[in-house]
């Protein structure tokens, strides 16, 4: 049984400050990762995704891949209320037979401080 | 299109009635995902398709699911004498390609579905 571990939250973070999002996985042979964000009542929205071991940086927001520790990141600079939200950590082991489907975490609850 | 849409985007169901769920993916999109959400939770997988072809259905939860994309491009997703756990939001996604493991897979609004 593939996992996608991540700590529900909610992480509280005054605006203007770094939210640090974190996300384990279990399958070694994941290929790549996603971070979606997912307003209350809305569908996901695809934030970053990342392939590679090392920082992707996009805007505010960097993800970070470890694959030797299974461990997947996404930093938010600059918070602001606007970023209240859950993040969804998602995986696929990229096996073309599987078609690429995700495996999500339980989200982590954002909240964005005035 | 310009986006996946799903209809009814709400539905009550009476337990143990029959309803089916319409996803249309974005134009030329040739893999389709349907995933559910309980509340609380992130998506589970339930069953893909490549086109017309239903490749993967491992997800389903029970035989009272069933999917279909006849014609590989709308879906639908019928759930026969509705159970109270299947209350949860029913979300479909697409993707342009089938193989590679970084195709971006774009959501539609879902279907929250409600089972008295």
């Amino acid at each position: 049984q593939k996992e996608v571990e991540q700590n529900s939250g909610p992480l509280s973070v005054p605006e203007g400050a770094i939210a640090s999002l974190n996300c384990t996985y279990s399958d070694r042979v994941s290929q790549s990762f996603f971070w979606y964000r997912q307003y209350s009542g809305k569908s996901p929205e695809l934030i970053m995704s990342i392939y590679s071991n090392g920082d992707k940086e996009d805007g505010r927001f960097t993800a970070q891949l470890n694959k030797a520790s299974q461990y997947v990141s996404l930093l938010i600079r600059d918070s602001q209320p606007s970023d209240s939200a859950t993040y969804l950590c998602a995986v696929n082991d990229g096996l073309t037979g599987g078609g690429n489907k995700l495996t999500f975490g339980t989200g982590t609850q954002l909240k964005v401080e005035l | 299109g310009a986006g996946v849409s799903q209809s009814p985007r709400y539905k009550v169901a009476k337990r143990g009635q029959d309803v089916a769920l319409r996803c249309d993916p974005i134009s030329g999109h040739v893999s389709l995902f349907w995933y559910q959400q309980a509340l609380g939770q992130g998506p589970e997988f339930l069953t893909y398709f490549q086109n017309e072809a239903q490749l993967d259905k491992s997800g389903l939860p029970s035989d009272r699911f069933f999917a279909e994309r006849p014609e590989g491009s709308v879906s639908t997703l019928k759930i026969q004498r509705t159970q109270q756990e299947d209350s949860a939001v029913y979300l479909c996604a697409s993707t342009r390609a089938a193989g590679p493991f970084q195709e971006t897979q774009y959501f539609g609004p879902g279907t929250r579905l409600l089972v008295l």
